[in-house]
């Protein structure tokens, strides 16, 4: 148990379907992050929030929409996704200058 | 840019063997270096981390030392077990809140 929860664990979604991920984290940590996990790729920053701010967005399609309500909350929204989309996607978070704390993942495919 | 070279894997050992895991980096400033693992089905757990120039960080009988002279943070395990087996990445932080991760060492251990 890191202190981070990610929901769904798994997801199937077809290529005109919306959804949602979800990443909570109770640990008073100021930054959240969303990662994308590919086979045989390396691990890819998506957003970081900071202070409930975006404050990087690497250049990702503007088909994942990530929204941060609060501190403790991250959303990534997903729609009109494609095949490459499927992946793990890992959210984290983490306070000053420690480490990030992940969750365990959603492993989403899209068919 | 920042960036992480790890050495590529698999890498293969027997139980009780020594294992090194390069790690060297890119980056300006002086950052933070972390190592995480990754078990199966799992997200990223931090492993240990170190702020400065020859910081030892250690957990669970790994260890890693922050050397500047060489950018280099190598991962060390004196006796691994099976349980060990896992993917493990080096990561730096950039100024601010961004993390930048090698693209990851998967070590086999064999009983």
């Amino acid at each position: 148990e890191t202190g981070v929860t990610q929901t769904p664990r798994h997801l199937v979604m077809g290529m005109t379907n919306k959804k949602s991920l979800k990443c909570e984290q109770h640990l008073g940590h100021n930054a959240m992050y969303w990662y994308k996990q590919s086979a045989k790729k390396p691990l890819e920053l998506m957003f970081v929030y900071s202070l409930e701010e975006r404050v990087e967005n690497n250049s990702v399609p503007s088909r994942f929409s990530p929204e941060c309500p609060n501190s403790s909350h991250l959303f990534l929204h997903l729609h009109t996704l494609q095949p490459e989309d499927s992946a793990l996607y890992l959210c984290a978070s983490s306070q000053g200058q420690g480490g990030a704390f992940f969750g365990q993942g959603t492993r989403l495919t899209v068919v | 840019g920042n960036s992480v070279t790890q050495m590529e894997g698999p890498v293969t050992l027997s139980e009780e063997a020594f294992l090194t895991i390069n790690c060297t980096y890119t980056a300006t400033g002086y950052p933070s270096l972390f190592w995480y693992v990754q078990y199966p089905g799992e997200g990223l757990q931090l492993l240990l981390k170190a702020t400065k120039a020859d910081d030892k960080g250690s957990n669970k009988g790994f260890e890693a030392t922050y050397r500047k002279e060489t950018t280099s943070f190598h991962l060390e395990k004196g006796s691994v077990q099976v349980s060990d087996s896992a993917v493990y990445f080096c990561a730096l932080r950039e100024y601010g809140n961004k993390l930048v991760f090698g693209a990851g060492t998967i070590l086999r251990v064999k009983s």
